[in-house]
Parts: C-alpha cells; structure tokens; sequence
C-alpha cells in the first residue's frame, strides 16, 4: 500500500521560533492535506492542496504541494503555545471505484519549551 | 450543531468480549468513516460509508463489523476483541468521498483490550 513519510517525529522549540515539516510519499497523490490534533481531541483540517506546485497560506501557516506530486511541506511562522499538537499530513490518490481513500503520515508532535 | 459525537470516551474490556462504538453526526453528510490510531502510526482506515444501506472495507477492517441504516448514525462493532484491538477509534464524516472535502473527525474513544 502507500506509504507516508513524516518527518521530523517531534519538535521542541521556543515561542517565537519557525517550525517546518515536511511528508515524502513512495506514490504520487492527487490532494495533499494537514491536520492538527490537539490532546485528547480529534483532527481538525488546517489547510488542503490541489495541485503540484500550489502554495496555500492560513494565517500563520503555509504548505506546498510539491512539484513531483510525492511531497508537502507545512510551515508555521511565529509559533505561539496553542501550536502546540500532533500535526498529521494525509494524501490520497483514487482506490476503489473512485472512492479516494486518504493516507495518513505517522505525525510530528510539536512541543513548545516555556 | 454538535457535529460528530463518539460513545463511550473510554472503554476497557476484556479478550473474547464484544462492543459497539457509537458514532453520529447531525451534519447530512453521506461520507463517513472509522480510523485507528496508534502509537508512532498515522490514522488506519477501518470501515467507510459513502451513504445509507453502503459500507465498504477500508486498510485494516479484519475484527471489525459496521452498518449503516441511517445518514446519522455509523456505529462500529468489535465481534471479539482482542489486545491488537487497543487504539484510540476515530469516526470521521463528510459531505463526500472526495479525498479534498473537509473531513470532520469526533473526539475519539480510547479502547483497552485486556
């Protein structure tokens, strides 16, 4: 199946500080999204690319559909402690009569050092 | 609207037994979905539904029954659990299948097979 390569596993940083992550995939997707998930809670959508090369901002936060098809990368400027999470990329590509299944990567946990 | 509700939070039970985990969503969305999160994974697609009466196998639905007789309501059933069977269970709806659409995941329920 298709696999997700997340990286780095998790972040410790000061407020203030840029963050970046990035998501490698083996297979080429058609829609590349990013989650956040807060402790205890489920994931919630923070920003989805449609196409290669496309570049979408929400506030603070920037990601990129990559040129290849095979990889995103999230930025987040200015980290402030509610950035505080598991952020999650998910890909998909068409699987079973068209229903588009999602791949999730493995997930970067942000932690912020007071 | 209270958008997705999972029941119960938490469950702890024992191997061989089985249980229903509850899932609704007051939204009309026809798309919805169980994933299983666990330690150092991305979310696994179990079971999806791309509307009433239809239910499809996702990446790991072996233990794993659900149906779907309303739009509203998606349980999902354990026929006799097992340790492997210890994850966190997302339900997730949207308004399709489309891998682009905004998924809206619940809180989660937090499953210990003993």
């Amino acid at each position: 199946g298709q696999q997700l390569n997340q990286s780095p596993q998790s972040m410790f940083i000061q407020e203030g500080e840029d963050v970046s992550m990035n998501c490698t995939s083996s297979s080429i997707f058609n829609t590349w999204l990013w989650y956040k998930q807060d402790p205890g809670e489920g994931p919630v959508l923070l920003i989805a690319l449609y196409k290669a090369g496309e570049l979408t901002s929400n506030g603070r936060l920037t990601a990129q559909f990559g040129i290849t098809r095979k990889d995103s990368f999230l930025n987040i400027s200015a980290s402030i402690p509610s950035d505080v999470g598991i952020y999650f990329c998910a890909g998909s590509g068409v699987w079973n009569f068209g229903n588009e299944k999602l791949t999730f990567g493995t997930g970067t946990r942000l932690t912020i050092i007071p | 609207n209270a958008g997705v509700t999972q029941t119960p939070k938490f469950q702890v039970l024992k191997t061989g037994q089985s249980m229903t985990l509850q899932c609704a969503q007051d939204m009309n969305h026809e798309y919805m979905s169980w994933y299983r999160q666990d330690p150092g994974m991305g979310l696994r697609l179990i079971h999806y539904s791309v509307g009433a009466g239809i239910t499809d196998q996702g990446e790991v639905p072996n233990g794993y029954n659900v149906s779907r007789s309303t739009t509203e309501d998606f349980p999902l059933r354990l026929l006799s659990a097992a340790p492997s069977q210890t994850s966190v269970y997302f339900c997730a709806s949207s308004y399709s299948s489309w891998a682009g659409e905004t998924q809206y995941f619940g809180p989660g329920t937090r499953l210990l097979v003993l």
